[in-house]
């Protein structure tokens, strides 16, 4: 079984650019999330969706940081314009449903410089 | 407000010693609790869950954990350690209302001492 896919694995840029990741959540999992993890802190939840719809985006900076799943496969996470605290690595996580096991990806390192 | 707390930023242990990585919780209702490792630039690994049932839970790589309701704490233990379990641990939490998002303690960074 393929796992939750994360690209890129590495990306610099310049405070004030944008910036854009993306994650193919397993095949069949409904749930999908968003993580900020800070170095030498534990991941912080951004974003849930449930299939194409958001769950819960509390936590989501929404001045800067937007996410979507449009279909209720892929999503994407961007950051515009970034600050050099956004510096981390951003881990997507699916599930099959709210509340089972999630599955992690290996995450995109971000450096704003 | 609900959590889990790891009390320990580092555990430092010798190879072939029993290791024992804290957690405890405090988080309404019946509490969803997991163990995660993350090795250096990888992501986060599924050691083991605690839904109901058995307060010993056994996961992957020789890992097991005890749910202890009195005294709210999940603690992550393995009767020998081994240099290659050397990684960061997270316990983390379901909420089982609302989102049902799934929260994590800041990590403790264990080392196998050879």
């Amino acid at each position: 079984e393929a796992g939750v896919a994360q690209s890129p694995r590495y990306k610099i840029i310049e405070k004030r650019q944008s910036v854009a990741f993306w994650c193919n959540p397993i095949s069949g999992h409904a749930t999908l999330y968003w993580y900020q993890q800070i170095l030498g802190q534990g991941p912080k939840l951004l974003i849930q969706f449930q299939n194409n719809g958001v769950v819960d985006d509390s936590q989501l900076p929404k001045d800067r940081f937007s996410a979507e799943r449009l279909k209720g496969v892929d999503s994407t996470l961007k950051i515009q314009p970034a600050k050099l605290e956004d510096s981390a690595v951003y881990l997507c996580a699916s599930s099959f449903d709210r509340g089972s096991q999630a599955f992690f990806g290996q995450g995109t390192r971000l450096t704003v410089v | 407000a609900q959590s889990v707390a790891q009390p320990e930023d580092q555990v430092n242990v010798a190879e072939g010693n029993p290791l024992t990585v804290k957690c405890t919780y405090s988080v309404s209702g019946n509490p969803y609790l997991f163990w995660y490792v993350q090795y250096p630039n990888r992501g986060l690994q599924f050691l083991l869950k605690y839904i109901t049932g058995d307060n010993l839970v056994k996961g992957s790589y020789g890992f097991e954990a005890e749910f202890n309701k009195s005294q709210t704490s999940f603690h992550l233990k393995k009767p020998s350690a081994l240099v290659s379990d050397s990684a960061l641990y997270f316990c983390a939490f379901f909420t089982q209302t609302g989102a049902n998002n799934l929260f994590f303690g800041t990590g403790t960074r264990l080392t196998v001492i050879p």
